[in-house]
């Protein structure tokens, strides 16, 4: 596996508080990307960055913003949790080469 | 609208039998298409990618074919392991490598 390291893991939190969850990278890939993970649904990009500062949106990003001040972290901000961002997030790198590789996952849960 | 559907949603096979998943798509410009395999509570990992040229590919166990005429790709699991029971998704890559159309998955289980 890529050296490719989400944290949390795990989290509860209230509706309503804002949430950050960190990807952190030690393959110096260019790209960085967040995905969610719902049962029945492919995984649905939220944001990705193709360097430093450079990001943009994706199928499913309202609610969320997005920050990567080095090219090893990339930060996944839920400004106001809704239980509707109840899911499991990853995260995923790639290089110059087409192949993604992805973290562990964090499974947030919005109560 | 880009769509990657997959069939079946869920496969139950003996240990030692062999299976196909399909996967279908509606992707255009197409760039790849790539097949994961997501162990539970674990990230996707991939198996194969396949380019618009190529037809066949396999890694193993697993061979995957790409027919681009009819946009239709399986993968086919050769002589099932206990450690094959996961999802098997289905991706494509929309002409650039970070416009990725994921499929929802076959959730294949694997019985002794």
């Amino acid at each position: 596996d890529a050296g490719i390291t989400q944290s949390p893991r795990h989290k509860v939190t209230e509706t309503g508080t804002p949430v950050t969850l960190r990807c952190h990278q030690t393959e110096n890939h260019r790209y960085m990307y967040w995905y969610r993970q719902d049962p029945g649904h492919g995984l649905r990009l939220i944001h990705y960055s193709y360097g430093v500062k450079d990001t943009d949106k994706g199928e499913v990003s309202d609610g969320y913003s997005v920050s990567r001040s080095k090219t090893e972290d990339f930060l996944l901000t839920l400004e106001s949790a809704t239980s509707s961002q109840t899911s499991v997030y990853f995260c995923a790198t790639s290089g110059q080469g087409a192949r993604a590789f992805f973290g562990q996952g964090t499974r947030l849960t919005v109560v | 609208k880009n769509q990657v559907e997959q069939s079946p949603q869920s496969l139950i096979i003996l240990e030692g039998k062999n299976c196909t998943l399909q996967c279908n798509y509606t992707v255009s410009p197409f760039s790849n298409l790539r097949w994961y395999k997501q162990d539970t509570g674990r990230g996707p990992v991939s198996l194969t990618i396949m380019t618009f040229s190529e037809n066949t590919k396999s890694n193993g166990r697993y061979t995957a074919t790409l027919d681009a005429d009819t946009k239709q790709s399986s993968l086919h699991i050769t002589a099932s392991q206990l450690s094959d029971s996961a999802s098997y998704i289905c991706v494509v890559s929309e002409g650039s490598n970070y416009q990725l159309i994921w499929g929802a998955g076959t959730k294949l289980i694997i019985k002794p």
